[in-house]
């Protein structure tokens, strides 16, 4: 059974730096094809995708917030970390991490986070 | 804004069917077979109802279903349900750049 849960903190004050923590069970990122992806979700708006971590340490990031974000995992802890630089009250939202298939979809989900922006 | 153009809200009676649209470029949608749709109740995380444009994951109902045409794929729910009644996002892989684009939603309501 595949799991995800989301933990980090839930204010952080404009110009910070989020680290947000994805810690999952039921797969390795050391498998092949396995990735973990973060996405977002401002109150009341639609899901934004963030960056996504593969089993061979293959990092995508969405264009418009690639110099703000970094991913990495601990294949050992069975963790993957994003680190948002420079935070905005705008980058208020749930953020989420996910399972990514080899068919680039995202089949389970951890329960979300909510991240307020505010000094 | 979305880089996957949806209506912003479809409804439906129960028992009837309902189709979502979500329109990409040719970059995205048009490109690749890798669209999937998420259902989303509130409060809660999205869940996969569709992948590789209309295929169901395991459990899904099979009243769910997805299909492709040209830059637009669909979402096709019929026999709608009470518990139906959710925010849908499609989502498409984008090629190597972009990667991973969303649509802005639907709210579907069941009347």
């Amino acid at each position: 059974q595949i799991t995800l849960k989301e933990s980090g903190p839930t204010l952080v004050k404009p110009t910070q730096t989020l680290t947000l923590t994805c810690t999952f069970s039921g797969f390795s990122l050391s498998t092949s094809g396995v990735g973990v992806g973060w996405i977002r979700q401002p109150p009341g708006k639609a899901l934004e995708w963030l960056a996504l971590i593969y089993w061979d340490d293959d990092k995508r990031y969405s264009p418009s917030l690639k110099s703000r974000l970094t991913i990495t995992k601990d294949t050992s802890k069975n963790q993957v970390v994003l680190t948002m630089t420079n935070m905005d009250p705008v980058d208020t939202a749930t953020y989420y991490c996910a399972h990514r298939t080899d068919g680039h979809s995202f089949d389970y989900w951890g329960q979300g986070t909510l991240v307020t922006v505010s000094s | 804004q979305s880089a996957l153009t949806q209506p912003a809200s479809v409804s439906g009676s129960p028992g009837q069917s309902i189709t979502i649209s979500c329109t990409g470029t040719s970059s995205d949608v048009g490109s690749y077979n890798l669209v999937s749709w998420y259902q989303q109740h509130p409060g809660k995380a999205p869940k996969l109802m569709i992948y590789e444009v209309s295929k169901r994951p395991s459990g899904v109902s099979n009243r769910f279903s997805g299909s492709k045409s040209g830059n637009t794929a669909s979402l096709t729910i019929s026999g709608l349900q009470a518990e139906d009644e959710a925010d849908y996002y499609c989502c498409s892989y984008a090629g190597s750049s972009t990667y991973v684009v969303f649509g802005g939603g639907t709210k579907l309501t069941v009347l």
